[in-house]
């Protein structure tokens, strides 16, 4: 198993345009969250899936932001006219739990670096 | 609502010192409390968890206990090492459980 993987790991992009990050959580495990994390804060709750459903979006997820997990596997975040104020880095985690509990462990990824210049 | 406050960093250590790093939390019920910690260039780690009241997690050195009368969850290692430099996040799930609420995170840094 090599863990969560998200890319690109560094996105730069002008004010204005579109970016979509990708993730690959561990294998078999239904539960998919995206954080964001400013630098000197710790990561925000954004959205997660609990296999393709999206169960839970943060009051942080404006309208310009969207995700997916079409086959519940993998997952898209999209941001859609992306402003100075979206630079952050974008993190997923994955893992395995049952019920409404978050006592089991989430692993993450490396996390995108994003850039709005 | 929930919270979690970590102490201000940066913590700079000398080799073999002594590390606290302060966590307290504001919660209803007594949630699982976590620490994770982040290495340069990498994603976030579990480094240790208490599921309740009075228990101790602990994982390559590191300690700390839930203690629901003072809210707290500090984190000690008795004898830091450079390979310890990185920053450390609190956390606590949220209400419904369904995701992590995370401190600031505290950055140490660690020099021989």
């Amino acid at each position: 198993d090599t863990g969560v993987s998200q890319d690109p790991r560094h996105k730069i992009t002008k004010r204005g345009q579109n970016v979509t990050f990708r993730c690959d959580p561990i294998s078999e495990h239904n539960r998919l969250y995206w954080y964001r994390q400013t630098l000197g804060q710790g990561p925000e709750f954004l959205t997660y899936f609990q296999n393709e459903a999206q169960l839970e979006k943060s009051r942080l997820l404006s309208d310009r932001f969207s995700a997916e997990r079409p086959k519940g596997s993998f997952s898209t975040l999209e941001i859609q006219r992306t402003e100075q104020g979206d630079s952050a880095m974008y993190l997923c985690a994955s893992s395995r739990a049952t019920g409404s509990s978050m006592n089991t462990e989430a692993f993450f990824g490396q996390g995108t670096r994003l850039t709005v210049v | 609502g929930d919270s979690v406050t970590q102490m201000e960093g940066p913590v700079t250590l000398s080799e073999e010192a002594f590390l606290t790093i302060n966590c307290t939390y504001t919660a209803t019920g007594y949630p699982s409390l976590f620490w994770y910690v982040q290495y340069p260039g990498e994603g976030l780690q579990l480094l240790l968890k208490a599921t309740k009241a009075d228990d101790k997690g602990s994982n390559k050195g590191f300690e700390a206990t839930y203690r629901k009368e003072t809210t707290s969850f500090h984190l000690e290692k008795g004898s830091v090492q450079v390979s310890d430099s990185a920053v450390y996040f609190c956390a606590l799930p949220n209400q419904a459980g369904t995701a992590l609420i995370f401190g600031k995170g505290t950055t140490l840094s660690v020099s021989s």
